[in-house]
């Protein structure tokens, strides 16, 4: 396994304004995911974030809003930009530690509300 | 294509009692199927795998996890259930060559003391 950290927690902003959720892993992983869990609703993974190459994006969701940074083996980061209300939702990162195929696990999210 | 149902939003189950949350999935090839339970304003915690082997998978808490390949079905049980065991519980299933899972619907269940 692996212990996931983020930042921020949760946050309140105003709509128009970007956010970059940090996420922290205590050990080099080479592939991280970024999810999406809106109000009452499963997760949705946004995009794929491997280190050294560009994030592969999901059906629906796109660099300009989204814009991922792996700089490294254990950091990655997810902007929100341009934000509306229909952004509130939890955002969580993952990774996948290579114990086995497509096994995750979850950083405690970011609580995000935009007003 | 790939599909991973839960098909019950809610279960309600006393304390002390067997508990099931199901589950049901569709893939071609062989199923990489999980079980994480998310407790209130917390991520995601990993229950239980099951990749290939034993069709009784036994996990964190206590729970445990059947594979049935004629039903397609990954349900997840616990003998006795725990009013802590309230929670938010998502199968979810590995489906493509980029290590991606998708998860079901969700099943909160809720244990009366």
């Amino acid at each position: 396994s692996a212990v996931i950290s983020q930042k921020p927690s949760r946050d309140i902003c105003q709509r128009g304004t970007s956010l970059t959720i940090q996420c922290q892993v205590d050990s080099q992983v080479t592939m991280m995911f970024w999810y999406r869990q809106q109000p009452g609703q499963s997760l949705t993974l946004i995009a794929t974030a491997n280190q050294g190459s560009e994030a592969t994006y999901e059906s629906g969701f796109v660099i300009d809003k989204f814009p991922i940074s792996r700089p490294n083996l254990t950091f990655s980061t997810l902007t929100v930009s341009n934000m509306s209300p229909e952004d509130s939702s939890i955002y969580l990162c993952s990774v996948e530690t290579g114990g086995s195929p497509y096994e995750q696990y979850f950083g405690p999210g970011t609580r995000l509300t935009v007003t | 294509a790939q599909s991973v149902a839960q098909p019950e939003d809610q279960v309600n189950v006393a304390e002390g009692n067997p508990l099931t949350v199901k589950c049901t999935y569709s893939v071609s090839g062989n199923p990489y199927l999980f079980w994480y339970v998310q407790y209130p304003n917390r991520g995601l915690q990993f229950l239980l795998k099951y990749i290939t082997g034993d069709n009784l998978v036994k996990g964190s808490y206590g729970f445990e996890a059947e594979f049935n390949k004629s039903q397609t079905s990954f349900h997840l049980k616990k003998p006795s259930a725990l009013v802590s065991d309230s929670a938010l519980y998502f199968c979810a299933l590995g489906y493509s060559s980029a290590s991606k899972i998708i998860f079901g619907s969700g099943t909160r269940l809720s244990i009366r003391p």
